[in-house]
This record gives structure tokens, C-alpha cells and sequence, in this order.
């Protein structure tokens, strides 16, 4: 049991390029998140998945996009990376709510750098 | 909104002092209220939680009471050791499938 696995953890690009961050849990939950953490500013949501099928945008959107790909998997792409866009992204799930437990388990992150 | 603060950091202690890391938040209903750890290189762990008015969460020697009357959840430990010394962040929970909004975090370093 990995629990959230994010892929990669250190990655650098060129302002203009794209790339994926992926992410993947396995513990069956249903709901995932990707937030972005810049100093001073804590954790800030990107986009959410409530359940597979679905997405939502968080606080700061802009410049993202997301795919829940099955109930494993929900990958943020940047099409044009910025250098305003270096942070360290965590992805999170969480299990259904019915299960009588709201506790977010989150992955080891990911740490970009847009030069 | 919702919203969270979180008195800023960074804090450094000496082993075995008292902690407290002040935690207040405005929301529109009954939120569930959360401290969460990061250490070093690694991401968030839940520290403890409080799901109702007056329900103290705790865990590894924290403690956190939900108190609805002031809307703060404060963190605290008698004696703090090194290896706490880590960012703590409040956040809270809607009721509902919502997402977490949290705090900024709150930077604690134990010197021995």
C-alpha cells in the first residue's frame, strides 16, 4: 500500500514548455486534489476531483489543466510553464465521505522550477 | 469565504519549553477544523483533528480544542522536543464534499 505517489519529484523547464505531473493513489478514495505550496503563502488548491468524472477549479487555476483519468489517477499539466509557476505541488485524496472519516492523505510532492 | 490564520512564524523553542501556535478561522457553517505537520523535504500529515464545538483532537503530545465561541483551534504541547521541529498548518473542512482551506503554516525550530 504506496498510499499517493506523485511522478516527478524534482523537474526543471524552460519558460514556454509543457509537461504533466502525475499522480496516483491506492487506497480507493474518491476524491483528489493538486495544490501548489509557495513560501508565505501555505497551501493553495489548484483543481479537484470530487469523484471520478469529475473536476473542479480551486483558488489559483490559471495557467493548469487536470484529468481524472480513472479513480487512481489525476494529473495537472502546464501547457506553457511560466517562471510564476515554480512551486512545489502536492496531490492529495481523500475517501468518500460516507466512510465517516474527512482525512486528506498527500503524496511527497513534486518540485519545479520554470527558468 | 472561508478562511484560516495562523500566527506567523517562524518559532524556535528550546527542548522541553511550551508550545502554542494560534489557529482562528471564519466560516459560513460547522467546519471540521484540522493541524497538519509537514516535516523536512516531506509532505502533509495529519496531526489531529476536531469535528464539533468543544472536541479536543490530540496526538503525539498535541492538543487542539474547538472552540466555537472565539472560532479558534489552537496548537498546543507541554514539551516540545527537536523532532517537532517541523511547519504546522491549520485548515478547516466544510460540511459537505468540500475541499480543505488552510492557514499559511506556522515554522517551528526545536534547538537543544
Amino acid at each position: 500500500n504506496a498510499g499517493v505517489t506523485q511522478t516527478p519529484k524534482f523537474q526543471v523547464l524552460k519558460t514556454g514548455q509543457s509537461m504533466t505531473l502525475q499522480c496516483a493513489q491506492d487506497m480507493n478514495h474518491n476524491s483528489m486534489y493538486w495544490y501548489r505550496q509557495d513560501p508565505g503563502m501555505g497551501l493553495r488548491l489548484i483543481y479537484y476531483s470530487a469523484s471520478e468524472g469529475t473536476t473542479d477549479k480551486g483558488e489559483v487555476p490559471n495557467g493548469y489543466n487536470v484529468s481524472r483519468l480513472n479513480k487512481r489517477e489525476f494529473s495537472l499539466r502546464l501547457e506553457s510553464a511560466a517562471p510564476s509557476q515554480t512551486s512545489v505541488y502536492f496531490c492529495a485524496s481523500r475517501p468518500r465521505q460516507a466512510l465517516g472519516t474527512d482525512t486528506q492523505y498527500f503524496g511527497p510532492g513534486t518540485r519545479l522550477t520554470v527558468l | 469565504g472561508d478562511s484560516v490564520t495562523q500566527m506567523e512564524g517562524p518559532v524556535t523553542l528550546s527542548e522541553e519549553a511550551f508550545l502554542t501556535i494560534n489557529c482562528t478561522y471564519t466560516a459560513t457553517g460547522y467546519p471540521s477544523l484540522f493541524w497538519y505537520v509537514q516535516y523536512p523535504g516531506e509532505g502533509l500529515q495529519l496531526l489531529l483533528k476536531a469535528t464539533k464545538a468543544d472536541d479536543k483532537g490530540s496526538n503525539k503530545g498535541f492538543e487542539a480544542t474547538y472552540r466555537k465561541e472565539t472560532t479558534s483551534f489552537h496548537l498546543e504541547k507541554g514539551s516540545v522536543q527537536v523532532s517537532d521541529s517541523a511547519v504546522y498548518f491549520c485548515a478547516l473542512r466544510e460540511a459537505g464534499n468540500t475541499p480543505l482551506v488552510f492557514g499559511k503554516g506556522t515554522r517551528l525550530s526545536v534547538i537543544a
